[in-house]
C-alpha cells in the first residue's frame, strides 16, 4: 500500500461528457504528479503541484485536461468533452522528501 | 519517450535464472526510478537511484547507475514466478522528478 488512493477506478463514460478524477496521497506528499498510461506503453507525465501550486501545466495534453489541487492535500483531474482517444489509465502519484515517488492504483476511463 | 530505450521489450526465463534489464538515455539524469508493473494495476515502486555508481538491492534485484549517470540497469537473481509482471524505467532529466518512462520490459517467469 503506497498511501496514494485515487477513485473512481474505473470509469466509462460517453464522447464528450466531463469526467474528474480524484486524487488523495498521504499528507507527506507535498510534491503530486499527474500521468497517463495507454496500453502497452509506459506513462507519460501531464503536470505537477508543490502543495497548492501547479508548477508545471505544458505538458497536459489539451485545453480540455485541467487539474486542481487547492488545499495542497487531495488532487483532481477533469478532462471536458471527452473523445475516444482520452481512453487511457491515469495515475497519481505522490512524493515526499526522500524522493521517492508512490503510484496509485491508478482510474481507468472508457470513452464510449 | 524518445529520451529514454528499455531493452529487452520483453523476457521470458525459466525458473531459477538470473536476468538483466537495460535502461539507456540521451541525457544525464537526476535520478533514475525503477517500478514493477502488473496488468491494470499501479506502478510499484522498486528502487530509486540519484548517484553515479550508485547501486541498491532489495531481496533478489539489485539496480545500478552507471558513473555518467545515463545508463541503469536491474538484475534479478535466482527468478521467481512472483518477479513476473512490467518492469518500467523512469528518469528525472529536469530535476523536477518529472519522469519519463520507457516502454516497459515484460518478463514472463516459467515455472
Amino acid at each position: 500500500d503506497t498511501g496514494v488512493s485515487q477513485n473512481p477506478r474505473h470509469k466509462i463514460t460517453k464522447r464528450g461528457q466531463n469526467v474528474t478524477f480524484r486524487c488523495d496521497p498521504i499528507s507527506e506528499h507535498n510534491r503530486l504528479y499527474w500521468y497517463r498510461q495507454t496500453l502497452g506503453q509506459g506513462p507519460e507525465f501531464l503536470t505537477y503541484f508543490q502543495n497548492e501550486a501547479q508548477l508545471e501545466k505544458s505538458r497536459l495534453l489539451s485545453d480540455r485536461f485541467s487539474a486542481e489541487r487547492p488545499k495542497g492535500s487531495f488532487s483532481t483531474l477533469e478532462i471536458q468533452r471527452t473523445e475516444q482517444g482520452d481512453s487511457a489509465m491515469y495515475l497519481c502519484a505522490g512524493q515526499g522528501n526522500t524522493g521517492e515517488l508512490f503510484f496509485g492504483e491508478g482510474s481507468r476511463l472508457t470513452v464510449l | 519517450s524518445q529520451e529514454l530505450e528499455q531493452s529487452p521489450q520483453s523476457l521470458i526465463v525459466q525458473e531459477g535464472k538470473n536476468l538483466t534489464i537495460n535502461c539507456t538515455s540521451s541525457k544525464t539524469l537526476y535520478g533514475l526510478y525503477w517500478y514493477k508493473q502488473k496488468y491494470g494495476e499501479g506502478l510499484i515502486f522498486l528502487m530509486m537511484l540519484q548517484k553515479g555508481g550508485e547501486e541498491k538491492s532489495h531481496e533478489k534485484i539489485t539496480a545500478k547507475l552507471d558513473e555518467k549517470k545515463q545508463q541503469s540497469s536491474l538484475h534479478i537473481t535466482a527468478s521467481q514466478p512472483s518477479h513476473a509482471g512490467i518492469y518500467l524505467c523512469g528518469a528525472d532529466i529536469t530535476g523536477a522528478n518529472n519522469l519519463f518512462f520507457g516502454t516497459g520490459t515484460r518478463l514472463t517467469v516459467i515455472p
